[in-house]
C-alpha cells in the first residue's frame, strides 16, 4: 500500500483567488491522479498527473483552471486558478501502485 | 466510454445483518473492479477488490463476487456492524495505469444498533 498526505486539508478562499494543493506519497510511485469530489457525489477524474511532462486532463478540465505539476515520483500539486464558488468541492490526489490509493482530500470552500 | 451504475444509493441494515451493494458497468474492455469505503472526512479507502479472471474473492467478513458475461459485480458484507457504516464506491477500470477508471456514484450504508 501507499501513504499519501495532503496539504492543506482545508481551506476557505475568496473568489478570485487561487490554491495550490500539495500531494506527497511516502514512496515512488508511477502514476498519481487528482480527482474531484462536490458534496454527497462520486469521484470525477480531473487529471493524470505524469512526471516529467505536462498533466493528461480529463474532458471539461482545463490546464489554465488546474494547473499540475509533478516533479517527481512522490510529489505532485494541484492548483486550482481563479476560483468561483462553484469550485467548492474535495480534492483528492491519488497514486497507483498495483492498486489505486487515495489521499485524505482538501476541502475547499470558495466564498 | 465506461458508464459504472450502482444500486441501492442508500441502504440500512440491522446490526449483524447481511448488505449487498451491486454494481454494473458497460465496457467488457474492464478488467479491474475494486471497492472503497469512505467515512466522513476521510479519503476512500480500498478495501477488496477483483480482477475479471476471477469470479468471487472473500477477506473475512467482505467477498466481491463478478460475472463478467453480464457485466456485473457485487460487495458482499456479512455481520455487519456499526462501524461499517460508510458511503461505498465501485469502480471499473480497463488497462495497466488506471485509465479509464471510473467510479460508481455510491452507497450510503448505515448499520443501525
Amino acid at each position: 500500500s501507499a501513504v499519501i498526505s495532503q496539504k492543506p486539508s482545508r481551506d476557505i478562499c475568496q473568489r478570485g483567488t487561487s490554491l495550490t494543493i500539495q500531494c506527497q506519497v511516502d514512496s515512488q510511485v508511477t502514476m498519481m491522479f487528482w480527482y474531484r469530489q462536490q458534496p454527497g457525489q462520486s469521484l470525477t477524474l480531473i487529471a493524470t498527473a505524469n512526471q516529467g511532462s505536462e498533466a493528461t486532463y480529463e474532458s471539461g478540465f482545463v490546464i489554465d483552471k488546474f494547473p499540475i505539476s509533478r516533479p517527481n515520483l512522490t510529489f505532485s500539486t494541484l492548483t486550482v486558478s481563479n476560483m468561483s464558488p462553484e469550485d467548492s468541492s474535495i480534492y483528492l490526489c491519488s497514486a497507483r501502485r498495483n492498486e489505486q490509493f487515495f489521499g485524505p482530500g482538501t476541502r475547499l470552500t470558495v466564498l | 466510454g465506461e458508464n459504472v451504475e450502482q444500486h441501492p444509493s442508500t441502504l440500512s441494515v440491522q446490526e449483524g445483518d447481511s448488505a449487498v451493494i451491486k454494481c454494473t458497468y458497460s465496457d467488457s474492455a474492464s478488467n479491474y473492479f475494486p471497492w472503497y469505503k469512505q467515512e466522513l472526512g476521510k479519503g476512500p479507502q480500498l478495501i477488496i477488490d477483483i480482477r475479471s479472471n476471477v469470479g468471487e474473492k472473500k477477506d473475512q467478513r467482505i467477498a466481491v463476487t463478478l460475472n463478467k458475461t453480464a457485466k456485473h459485480f457485487s460487495l458482499h458484507i456479512t455481520e455487519t456492524q456499526p462501524e461499517d457504516s460508510a458511503v461505498y464506491f465501485c469502480a471499473a477500470s480497463s488497462g495497466n495505469y488506471g485509465q479509464n477508471f471510473v467510479f460508481g456514484p455510491g452507497t450510503r450504508l448505515s448499520v443501525l444498533p
